[in-house]
This record gives C-alpha cells, sequence and structure tokens, in this order.
C-alpha cells in the first residue's frame, strides 16, 4: 500500500492569485499523477510526475497554468496559477503502491476560487 | 488516447438487491481494469480489479466481468446494503508495471441503496 499526506485539504482563495498543493508519500514511487475533480464529476487527469523530468500534461492542461515540481521520490507539488471561479474542483494526488498496479489517493484539496 | 464511457449515471436499488454498472473502453491496449468506490467528501478507493488475462473475478459480495472483445467490463454487486451507497467509477489504463500507467476513469455512476 502507499499512504499520501496531502494539503492544504481545503482552501478559499481569491481569483488572480495561485495555489500550491503538496503531496508526500510514505514510500518511493516511480510516478505521481495529479487529478482534477469537478463538483459531481469524475477524475481527470491533469498530469504526470516524473522525478528528474518534466511533468507530462494532458490535452487541455498546460504547465503555464499548472506548473508541478518532482524534487525526489517521495514528494511533489502542484500548483494553479491566476486563478478564476472555474479552477474551483478537487485536486487529488494519486501513486501507485510499492509492487502493485492498485492506485492510492490523496485526501484531496477542495479549492474554492472567489 | 482511452476513452471510457460509463452506464448508468445513477440507480436506485432496493436493499438486498443486486446492482450492474456497465462500462465500455475504447483502447484496445488497456488490459488493467480496477473499480473505485468514492463516499461523499472521501477519497476514491479501490474495490475491485481485473486483468485482461481473466474474464472475471469475485470478491465476496462484488464481481467484476471483462469481455476483451467487446471492449466492455461490468461491476456486480450482489445482496446489496445500505453502506454500499456511494458514486461508483470503473477505469482503464495500459497496466504496466509498478503502476506506471495512468488511468482512465469512466464518468461515474451515483448508486443508492434503498432500505
Amino acid at each position: 500500500s502507499a499512504v499520501i499526506s496531502q494539503k492544504p485539504s481545503r482552501d478559499i482563495c481569491q481569483r488572480g492569485t495561485s495555489l500550491t498543493i503538496q503531496c508526500q508519500v510514505d514510500s518511493q514511487v516511480t510516478m505521481m499523477f495529479w487529478y482534477r475533480q469537478q463538483p459531481g464529476q469524475s477524475l481527470t487527469l491533469i498530469a504526470t510526475a516524473n522525478q528528474g523530468s518534466e511533468a507530462t500534461y494532458e490535452s487541455g492542461f498546460v504547465i503555464d497554468k499548472f506548473p508541478i515540481s518532482r524534487p525526489n521520490l517521495t514528494f511533489s507539488t502542484l500548483t494553479v496559477s491566476n486563478l478564476s471561479p472555474e479552477d474551483s474542483s478537487i485536486y487529488l494526488c494519486s501513486v501507485a503502491g510499492q509492487g502493485t498496479t492498485e492506485a492510492f489517493f490523496g485526501q484531496g484539496t477542495r479549492l474554492t476560487v472567489v | 488516447g482511452e476513452n471510457v464511457e460509463q452506464h448508468p449515471s445513477t440507480l436506485s436499488v432496493q436493499e438486498g438487491d443486486s446492482a450492474v454498472i456497465k462500462c465500455t473502453y475504447s483502447d484496445s491496449a488497456s488490459n488493467y481494469f480496477p473499480w473505485y468506490k468514492q463516499e461523499l467528501g472521501k477519497r476514491p478507493q479501490l474495490i475491485i480489479d481485473i486483468r485482461s488475462n481473466v474474464g472475471e473475478k469475485k470478491d465476496q459480495r462484488i464481481a467484476v466481468t471483462l469481455n476483451k472483445t467487446a471492449k466492455h467490463f461490468s461491476l456486480h454487486i450482489t445482496e446489496t446494503q445500505p453502506e454500499d451507497s456511494a458514486v461508483y467509477f470503473c477505469a482503464a489504463s495500459r497496466g504496466g508495471n509498478f503502476g506506471n500507467e495512468k488511468l482512465t476513469f469512466g464518468t461515474g455512476t451515483r448508486l443508492t441503496i434503498i432500505p
């Protein structure tokens, strides 16, 4: 299994500002995944973060809006930049457990932009 | 890329009855199909998964079936209980080693168990 500590759990931000979300994993993992879950919707992959290289972004998501850092094998951050009300959502990080394809999720960050 | 469709979007069943949720996928290279349960305000949690070399897998009241030819897989919950009420997501990926492949999620099914 994998235990993921994600913070903050929630935040209310002014439009035009940025929010950085942190994920800490209790074991070394190759890939970390960042998802967005809009209210009442499914999970949409934003990007895949591999340590030591640029993150790979999915269609519709760009680095300028969602910069990601992956400084080591247990930690990653996602920044949501230049916030607008449309960015109000839950953001989740995810990793696979050791020796398994089972995905584990952080508890999520509920972002509200006002 | 992969596209996963899920039906129905909402499902209400009487307690004790069975519930079935269906998904289809588009990428013939997908070989790993997990199902996640998400309770209100909580993170998604894996309830069962299946690989493409297996047609069916069962874990107590939960079973998953896979039809590779039709690119179709289903979740079956028998003897439903109130605590089964949640949103269920299917997903697909190319599997790979140690979870290095991304998951594509279905749109979700809100299951309500009526006491």
